[in-house]
């Protein structure tokens, strides 16, 4: 059964060095998401991604983050600076179609992102 | 912002009993998405609800849609010792084509053998 890979499954960095989180959607899916979920704590949005641009965010996704496909298989999440408070599960999900509430997002296994 | 009250927070049960659990909000959604978390995983999609009204079953679960398209509720029937997890529900906003989820912070269940 096809599902959405993240790699890598637990990456340490240091405040204020970049990171990027890489995902690999479901291969007939159009649509790309990132979510993250501090310990403990609900799975929030962060960005929606179709036909290679943001088609939604949220106030978490600020200046320091970007999202890019940067070939046909791959789904990215960059963090420019990271913070303390950036520490969290980041779950990258995909889905066929979008909108209309018709089809339904996959997620991925999780990056754990940890920063000292 | 919207907010998706789920309860209860925890749950602890007798392996064979059954559960429930409900999800409401003051907005309305056009997807309402139940979803299973273990440990150190991502969600695991486990039912998905499109119309109101809609009753859907998968082995021993059951979910409903509500007829308001504010609420939602999930059964679980004869509970066994490997439904032990977080379970989410998620929707879909019905306004401005958004596609992003809205997830409520969770139940957690334990299931004593």
């Amino acid at each position: 059964e096809p599902e959405v890979t993240q790699t890598p499954s637990h990456q340490v960095t240091q405040m204020g060095q970049e990171v990027i989180l890489r995902c690999v959607p479901i291969s007939n899916h159009l649509y790309f998401y990132w979510y993250r979920q501090i310990l403990g704590q609900k799975v929030e949005f962060l960005v929606s991604f179709y036909n290679n641009e943001i088609s939604e965010k949220s106030e978490i996704f600020d200046d320091q983050f970007s999202v890019e496909r940067p070939d046909g298989s791959n789904f990215t999440l960059k963090i420019r600076s990271t913070k303390l408070e950036d520490s969290a599960m980041y779950f990258c999900a995909s889905s066929e179609m979008a909108g209309w509430g018709t089809d339904t997002q996959y997620f991925g296994p999780g990056t754990r992102l940890t920063v000292l | 912002g919207q907010q998706l009250n789920q309860s209860p927070q925890s749950m602890f049960i007798q392996e064979g009993e059954d559960v429930s659990m409900n999800c409401t909000s003051s907005s309305i959604f056009n997807t309402w998405l139940w979803y299973k978390q273990d440990p150190g995983e991502g969600p695991v999609l486990l039912i998905a609800l499109y119309k109101a009204g809609e009753l859907t079953s998968n082995g021993r679960l059951t979910a409903q849609f509500g007829i308001t398209r504010k609420d939602s509720f999930l059964n679980i029937s004869a509970s066994i010792p490997s439904d032990v997890g977080i379970y989410f529900c998620a929707g879909q906003l019905a306004q401005g084509g958004s596609e992003k989820l809205v997830f409520g912070k969770g139940t957690k269940l334990t299931v004593n053998p």
